[in-house]
C-alpha cells in the first residue's frame, strides 16, 4: 500500500540551530514530492518540490530538501532556524494524473530561545 | 496567493443537520479538491474534481457528497453531519502548469 511516514511527531530545536524533518514514502514509483508548512490557525503554504532532476532542492524561507531514491527519503533541511519557523511541517506525495496528494501526519516543531 | 477562498471560516452546528462549505477560485483552475485535517493524520483527500460536474471519490469520502456547477466552486455537503465529522476542512486547486496544489485557508467545523 502506498504510504507518507514522517517518524518524528514533534522537534524541539533552539534558535540558531540546525533543523532536519524526515520524511518516508512508499510508493511503486518516483512520486512527486513536497513539503508544506502550517502556522497556527492558518492554510498551508508550499515550501518546496520535487518533481525530476537536481535531488537537491531549494525553497522558501531558506528551507532545502533531499531526495534520495534509494532510502525513499525526502527529508527536509534548514542550516539555522528562527523563532518565525515554528510551525508544522507536512510531507506530501503525489503520484496520479489526477494530482491527489497523500501527506504525512505532520511533524510539529517547536523553537527555544 | 492562488486567489481560493472558503466558506464559512468557522461553523458550530448540531448532530444531524446539513451542512455546505463552499470553495471558490478566480484563476479558472480545472482541478480542484477538498481535503480534512485532524490530528495525527494530517490532510485526507475526501473528494476531487476535475472539471465541471466531473468528481470523484477521495480516501475518506463516507458521509460526504460534492458538487460543482461552475468552474470556479466547489461545494462541500455533508448529508447529516456526526461528531466525527468535527474537523478542519481545507480546499485546493492544483495549477496544472506547475503541478503543485494550492490552498485555501480552511473551515473549521465543530458538530455537536
Amino acid at each position: 500500500a502506498q504510504s507518507v511516514t514522517q517518524p518524528d511527531i514533534h522537534i524541539t530545536v533552539s534558535e540558531g540551530a540546525s533543523l532536519e524533518l524526515r520524511c518516508n514514502y512508499s510508493y511503486g514509483a518516483t512520486p512527486y514530492l513536497f513539503w508544506y508548512v502550517q502556522s497556527p490557525g492558518q492554510g498551508l503554504q508550499l515550501l518546496l518540490k520535487y518533481f525530476s532532476g537536481d535531488t537537491l532542492v531549494q525553497g522558501i524561507k531558506g528551507f532545502e530538501a533531499e531526495f534520495k531514491r534509494s532510502q525513499s527519503s525526502f527529508n527536509l533541511r534548514k542550516p539555522s532556524v528562527h523563532w518565525s519557523d515554528a510551525a508544522e511541517y507536512f510531507c506530501a506525495v503525489g503520484a496520479d494524473s489526477w494530482g491527489k496528494l497523500q501527506f504525512g501526519a505532520g511533524t510539529q516543531v517547536v523553537v527555544t530561545p | 496567493d492562488a486567489g481560493i477562498t472558503q466558506s464559512p471560516r468557522h461553523k458550530v452546528t448540531e448532530t444531524g443537520t446539513p451542512v455546505t462549505l463552499r470553495c471558490h477560485q478566480t484563476e479558472n483552475h480545472r482541478y480542484m479538491y477538498w481535503y480534512r485535517q485532524d490530528p495525527g493524520h494530517g490532510l485526507r483527500l475526501i473528494h476531487y474534481s476535475y472539471g465541471v460536474k466531473d468528481t470523484d471519490k477521495g480516501e475518506v469520502s463516507d458521509g460526504y457528497s460534492v458538487s460543482r456547477s461552475k468552474t470556479e466552486d466547489f461545494l462541500l455537503t455533508l448529508e447529516s453531519a456526526t461528531s466525527s465529522q468535527t474537523s478542519v476542512y481545507f480546499c485546493a486547486i492544483r495549477d496544472r502548469g506547475q503541478e503543485t496544489q494550492y490552498f485555501g485557508p480552511g473551515t473549521r467545523l465543530l458538530v455537536l
